[in-house]
């Protein structure tokens, strides 16, 4: 079953704006992670936060978490036509498998 | 690094064929391979988690005598699609892990399987 929700479900934005997609899950989490997919292809990690992290970087990246919230968001800052793809959250409880989100839509236009 | 390669990438056949789809991982040991369905516009489904040298464990509603897995060795992880139906047609995409399996999954590319 799934237990990330992901808000909105699609996103056009236009090339150099910013993008922010959100995560909501239901139970206590060991780490929450997020990938991206483009069209057709498999899964690529972007990043992995640690429930007592609130918020971690990479590169144009930036991910926060909120444990009492149980969210996250996932932001991408001076997006390019490239970082058009579909991305997912993932948590994960110690030790277990990955949940996946329903995932967002991202459509970057040039 | 961490590369997993998935094959074939593509399928087509007729119903009631079986249909074997391998993933690779080439620059590492995986300790624990898993595989996901995915429907058009839709999230993964895991369909079972799969370990080096012992039975696969199956999620619940996956029918482990259509869908057989073997992970033979710690690199070499096999889907088997047992007498395939259209219903079955689907993107299929394993993933391994080189530590516990709550940690970054590395992805194949995928197999589109079509069942004619």
């Amino acid at each position: 079953s799934q237990q990330g929700e992901e808000d909105p479900q699609a996103l056009s934005i236009q090339e150099g704006e910013n993008a922010t997609m959100n995560c909501s899950y239901k139970t206590s989490i060991n780490n929450l992670q997020w990938y991206r997919q483009n069209s057709g292809r498999g899964l690529v990690h972007l990043i992995l936060i640690r429930s007592n992290e609130r918020e971690k970087h990479s590169g144009r990246l930036r991910v926060t978490l909120d444990t009492s919230k149980k969210s996250s968001s996932l932001l991408i800052t001076a997006s390019r036509a490239a970082d058009t793809a579909s991305y997912f959250c993932a948590t994960t409880e110690y030790g277990n498998k990955l949940v996946f989100g329903a995932g967002t839509i991202l459509r970057v236009k040039s | 690094g961490a590369v997993v390669s998935q094959h074939p990438s593509w399928v087509i056949c007729k119903s009631g064929t079986s249909v074997k789809i391998e993933c690779r991982s080439l620059d590492f040991q995986a300790t624990t391979m898993f595989w996901y369905r995915q429907f058009p516009k839709q999230s993964l489904m895991l369909m079972a988690t799969s370990n080096e040298g012992s039975k696969a464990t199956y999620e619940q509603g996956v029918e482990k005598d259509k869908f057989l897995i073997n992970h033979a060795s710690l690199t070499l992880s096999t889907l088997t699609v047992t007498s395939a139906h259209p219903e079955d047609s689907s993107f299929y995409i394993c993933s391994a892990t080189r530590g516990p399996p709550d940690q970054p999954q590395h992805f194949g590319d995928g197999t589109r399987l079509s069942i004619l």
